[in-house]
């Protein structure tokens, strides 16, 4: 099974400055289509995921443009540029390439 | 509006089976892959198991494996998790989520909430 090593695990940052979010695959994310299936969610307390980003660096609907995913072959970042109260929660990394489907540990980012 | 909408939590003791629902509205269970995916409370998430619609084969994580049964009802536009032979550690909040495309589990459930204890 694919693992996704996510870090940091705990990601306190202040209001207005930037943050990122690191997600390292065990092995090759690129499908026999040529797509590389690696998500981004955002889950706040209480709530199901809500998904960012896909397929590596596109952002899903009503996302703001602060968010924004990259690779860099096994590694992929997510990042905000300014970060905003509503931002808080947990993170997850997964990758949709390879069955099983896996996930990251989960990040949880809070206000400094 | 796409929905999915999960049942059939609760309180269940060590060994028993329970099985859970998650009806679909505003699409059909045609394309793609339907999951589950659990959550301890307070941790992360981990991926149940999945069923492709067109095909209906199944895929289970190494920890359900020979105890949980996926199964999709296209009549009902649902999808079911039977759970069996359950433990302790099998409590968590259970999602079902859905691929509009390949490889993207955009669509979730609100998640319903498996306890299993004596």
């Amino acid at each position: 099974d694919v693992v996704l090593t996510q870090s940091p695990l705990s990601l306190p940052v202040s209001l207005g400055q930037p943050a990122s979010i690191s997600c390292r695959s065990s092995q090759s994310l690129v499908h026999s289509d040529g797509n590389t299936y690696l998500n981004w969610f955002h889950q706040r307390p209480g709530q199901s995921p809500r998904r960012l980003i896909y397929k590596v660096s596109n952002r899903d609907s009503g996302v703001p443009d602060r968010f924004s995913g990259s690779a860099s072959g096994t590694d992929f970042t997510l990042k905000i540029t300014r970060v905003e109260a509503e931002d808080v929660g947990l993170y997850y990394c997964m990758q949709g390439t390879h069955w099983p489907y896996t996930f990251g540990q989960g990040t949880n980012l809070e206000i400094k | 509006e796409m929905q999915l909408v999960g049942s059939g939590g609760g309180l269940v003791q060590p060994g028993r089976s329970l099985r859970l629902s998650c009806a679909a509205s505003g699409f059909t269970l045609q394309d793609y892959a339907l999951h589950w995916v659990r959550q301890v409370p307070g941790k992360g998430l981990e991926w149940v198991g999945g069923i492709f619609c067109d095909s209906g084969t199944t895929g289970y994580a190494d920890s359900v494996k020979g105890r949980f049964i996926i199964s999709r009802d296209s009549a009902k536009n649902s999808l079911f998790l039977q759970m069996n032979s359950l433990r302790t550690e099998d409590t968590a909040l259970y999602f079902c989520g859905k691929d509009l495309t390949p490889g993207g589990l955009e669509l979730w459930g609100q998640g319903t909430l498996v306890t299993v204890s004596s």
